[in-house]
């Protein structure tokens, strides 16, 4: 769990600003997507989640983006606090009824919140 | 509180020996699943199971082996099979199992080799 992270892309924003976090997917069939946060040591908890009838989908201060025809997923996280230093994982399937629900990770961005 | 308990938080496991983590979940979720984290890599996919007596493999299943005897619990044991064991492993859960759900996750057990 501490080793988590290691060699990771990582984003470094101010305190107050707005985070953009990208992830390029790879399934072209894939139709559902999901943003994890994990913090060190701990399992990864879910932030958001869109299927692919929608380009864009809001929460509590976090949006999420989909660009199909790119095969692009971003999340916007509003007024970034330090609770929001993490690590964030986007992650996507293949919404097929009947069978597991098998995510595939992508490998994850280091989100640091400066004061 | 409904969640996903796994243990122990740290386990040390001797060369050629077989060691067993555990997984227990109070939600009611038909589905659950175990997964391999290492640094710098999103994470794999080792078994996971629908319902009680049924499960398989994911895409890293070599060395590893489950059980499903009850919905509560679905424990993995780390064979000596396996070579690199050290990593972050992660139990999850989601209700039905279905392409569209999201996952539940524990807070993990870090494996590491003495």
């Amino acid at each position: 769990g501490e080793s988590v992270g290691l060699h990771l892309p990582t984003l470094s924003v101010q305190e107050g600003d707005n985070s953009i976090i990208n992830c390029a997917y790879s399934n072209s069939a894939s139709d559902y997507f999901i943003w994890y946060k994990q913090e060190s040591g701990k399992g990864p908890q879910f932030i958001i989640d869109i299927r692919s009838n929608m380009d864009k989908r809001q929460g509590q201060r976090v949006t999420v983006l989909l660009n199909k025809t790119v095969k692009h997923l971003s999340l916007q996280i509003a007024a970034t606090q330090p609770g929001d230093s993490a690590v964030y994982f986007c992650a996507e399937n293949v919404i097929n009824t009947g069978t597991a629900s098998k995510l595939t990770f992508g490998t994850g961005t280091r989100l640091q919140v400066t004061l | 509180d409904g969640g996903i308990t796994q243990s122990p938080k740290y386990l040390f496991r001797k060369e050629g020996q077989n060691v067993t983590l555990s997984c227990e979940q109070n939600l009611n979720h038909d589905a659950m699943y175990w997964y391999r984290q290492d640094p710098g890599q999103g994470l794999r996919l080792i078994y996971y199971s629908q319902i009680v007596n049924d499960f398989q493999k994911g895409d890293i299943a070599e060395g590893y082996s489950v059980s499903r005897e009850k919905k509560e619990s679905f424990p993995l044991t780390v064979t000596s099979a396996q070579k690199n064991p050290t990593a972050f492993y992660l139990c999850a859960s989601s209700i039905k199992g279905q392409g569209n759900e999201k996952l539940f996750f524990g807070s993990g057990t870090q494996l590491s080799v003495l």
